[in-house]
Parts: structure tokens; C-alpha cells; sequence
């Protein structure tokens, strides 16, 4: 079936510190590849995304590549503000459906 | 930009009652979706709609829930007689396309008691 297990959390980083959050998949079909991030008090927003292997998705200084080898799509960012504090999900969607399956997400804390 | 919008934000309702949460979808787009999620658990994929009935639907759609477009513009999930594991974040989205990127509204917190 099709599943998304993402890094538990919660995650607090010092500002300008290096993020990576893990998610790795299993997938029928082939599968997109998301990021969402979840600000306090809003909704879902898409971050970034990959449609095929290989491919590098980036956005805000994030990036992610679909590495269809280790089914992965690590999220990371070279130095974080405290702006990036939210909650971060990864997700997919396959050729075979419309649904979207989530991770469980990960809240990232950012301190000054 | 665009954005899909839910209301209410809250609703909290005693078991047993019939809730309904609304959404607006982003205009051009063309299928709508919900889904929900427990506290401390993942998003979950409840049911799509596309050209005016449920394209795809989850376990978790049980006969206890329909969805309805209403009008042009709102597109509603109506729960008709609450549970107590129904409480929940419920999040609507919206893609142009199938299997394009969905759009998130804000979601809607129901408590049910």
C-alpha cells in the first residue's frame, strides 16, 4: 500500500542551525512527492515538491530530492530562522488515485 | 492569491447531533477534497469530489458522512449524527487538476461531547 513515515519531533534548532527532517515512503504506482508546512493558526501550505526520481524540489531555502533508490525525500535547510517554526509534513500522491496519504508531521521550533 | 476558506474555525457539538462544515474552494478548480486529523495522529484522507459526486472515498467515509456542493461555490461534509471519535481537525483542499497539487484551507476544529 501507500504510506509516509516522516521523523517524529518535536525538533528545536538554535537559528541559523542546519535542519533535516526524514521522510521516507512506500508507494504503488509512482508517486509525487510533497512538503507541506503548517504555520500556527493556518492551513496546510505546499512547500515544495518532486514528481519523478531524481528530482530536486526547493522553496524558502528548503530543498528535498526524491531519491527513488532509498524511497526518501529528506527535507532540509542550510540555516533556519525563527520563522520557520511550524509543522512539517511530508506527503504523496500517486498515479493510481487522488488522495494525498500524510505523514504524521513534524514540528520544528526555531530559538534566537 | 487564491486560497481555499473554511468556517467555522471551531464547532464544538454535543454526540449525537448532525454538524456541517463548509468550505470554499479555490474558483477554477475543479475537484475538492476532505480530510481530517485526530489529535497527535496523521492526516487522513476521508473523500473526493469531482464533477458532482465522490470520485474516491476512505474506510473512515462511513454512511454517517455525505458531501455536497451545494452551489457554485461552497462544498460542505455533513457528519449526521456525531461521535465522540469524530472530534477532529477537519481540512478541505482543492486541486485544478487530478493528482495536482491540493490547496489547504485552514481547517475546522470540531469537539464533539
Amino acid at each position: 500500500g501507500n504510506s509516509v513515515t516522516q521523523m517524529e519531533g518535536p525538533v528545536t534548532l538554535s537559528e541559523e542551525a542546519f535542519l533535516t527532517i526524514n521522510c521516507t515512503y512506500t508507494a504503488t504506482g509512482y508517486p509525487s512527492l510533497f512538503w507541506y508546512v503548517q504555520y500556527p493558526g493556518e492551513g496546510l501550505q505546499l512547500l515544495l515538491k518532486a514528481t519523478k526520481a531524481d528530482d530536486k524540489g526547493s522553496n524558502k531555502g528548503f530543498e528535498a530530492t526524491y531519491r527513488k533508490e532509498t524511497t526518501s525525500f529528506h527535507l532540509e535547510k542550510g540555516s533556519v530562522q525563527v520563522s520557520d517554526s511550524a509543522v512539517y509534513f511530508c506527503a504523496l500522491t500517486t498515479n493510481t488515485g487522488n488522495q494525498f496519504y500524510f505523514g504524521t508531521g513534524t514540528s520544528l521550533t526555531v530559538i534566537p | 492569491e487564491p486560497e481555499v476558506t473554511q468556517t467555522p474555525s471551531h464547532q464544538v457539538t454535543q454526540m449525537g447531533q448532525e454538524v456541517i462544515l463548509r468550505c470554499v474552494p479555490i474558483s477554477n478548480h475543479l475537484y475538492f477534497y476532505w480530510y481530517r486529523q485526530i489529535l497527535g495522529q496523521k492526516v487522513e484522507f476521508l473523500v473526493s469530489f469531482y464533477n458532482n459526486e465522490i470520485s474516491e472515498k476512505s474506510e473512515i467515509f462511513d454512511d454517517q458522512f455525505s458531501v455536497e456542493r451545494p452551489d457554485g461555490s461552497n462544498f460542505t461534509l455533513k457528519i449526521r449524527s456525531t461521535k465522540l471519535e469524530d472530534s477532529a481537525m477537519y481540512f478541505c483542499a482543492s486541486s485544478r487538476d487530478n493528482q495536482e497539487t491540493q490547496y489547504f484551507g485552514p481547517g475546522t476544529r470540531l469537539l464533539v461531547l
